[in-house]
């Protein structure tokens, strides 16, 4: 069975902390993709990667980065976490191949509240 | 420029009743077109996806979804909802290397 695992599935931080979220896939796919997800606003791509140390910004990276060290494994960073990236962050992974009409699959989802 | 619209935010539907969820969508060329759901507290799980050929598409848990060119389309239906379907639904298209996705319906299901 495919799995795509968030490190945490609630996590509350403060104001101007570093925040790491982590996903993990054990597909051996190459792609894997950060989203936000908001009331009356879908879900919003943050950045994307297609292979180990390559990254994209998607719509919305402002205040955000991300660390692809490892094939399985993409993690989102927050420099200094502001309230207005309360949210939820979902991660995905797809098969190989730059082609975006491969299905993704995503993790529970990671719910953030930044007081 | 590229975007899909799921013009009903909230849907409420009898279970037993059939179910129609609306998808619109803006693309220049032939469109990949999915409709994921969401379950309280889940990730997204694929339903269904349109890439060519047959414009009715069968997808799991009794879904279907029909492509309509001429109405730039791709409704989802099922007729007959269980009370377990009740979840957030999303529509996506496809666009230059990444996804595009509607802003989702909330299905509610009374039993």
């Amino acid at each position: 069975d495919v799995k795509v695992t968030q490190s945490s599935r609630y996590l509350v931080k403060r104001t101007g902390e570093k925040v790491f979220l982590e996903c993990v896939q054990d597909m051996d796919h190459e792609n894997m993709f950060w989203y936000r997800q908001d009331p009356g606003l879908g879900l919003r791509l943050i950045y994307f990667s297609y292979d180990v140390k390559m990254k994209e910004k998607g719509d919305i990276p402002e205040g955000y980065s991300v660390s692809r060290e490892k094939k399985e494994r993409f993690s989102l960073i927050l420099e200094s976490a502001s309230t207005n990236q309360t949210s939820m962050y979902l991660c995905a992974s797809s098969s190989p191949g730059r082609e975006a009409n491969n299905e993704q699959f995503f993790g529970p989802g990671t719910r953030l509240t930044v007081l | 420029a590229q975007s899909v619209t799921q013009p009903d935010i909230h849907i409420t539907v009898s279970e037993g009743a059939s179910l129609e969820l609306r998808c619109n969508y803006s693309y220049g060329a032939t469109p990949y077109l999915f409709w994921y759901v969401q379950s309280p507290g889940q990730g997204l799980q694929l339903l269904l996806k349109y890439f060519s050929g047959d414009t009715l598409v069968q997808g799991i848990k009794g879904f279907e979804a029909e492509f309509k060119r001429s109405q730039s389309s791709f409704n989802l239906r099922k007729p007959s909802v269980h009370w377990s379907d009740a979840a957030e639904y999303f529509c996506a298209v496809v666009g230059t290397y990444k996804y595009i996705f509607g802003t989702g319906t909330r299905l509610k299901v009374l039993a």
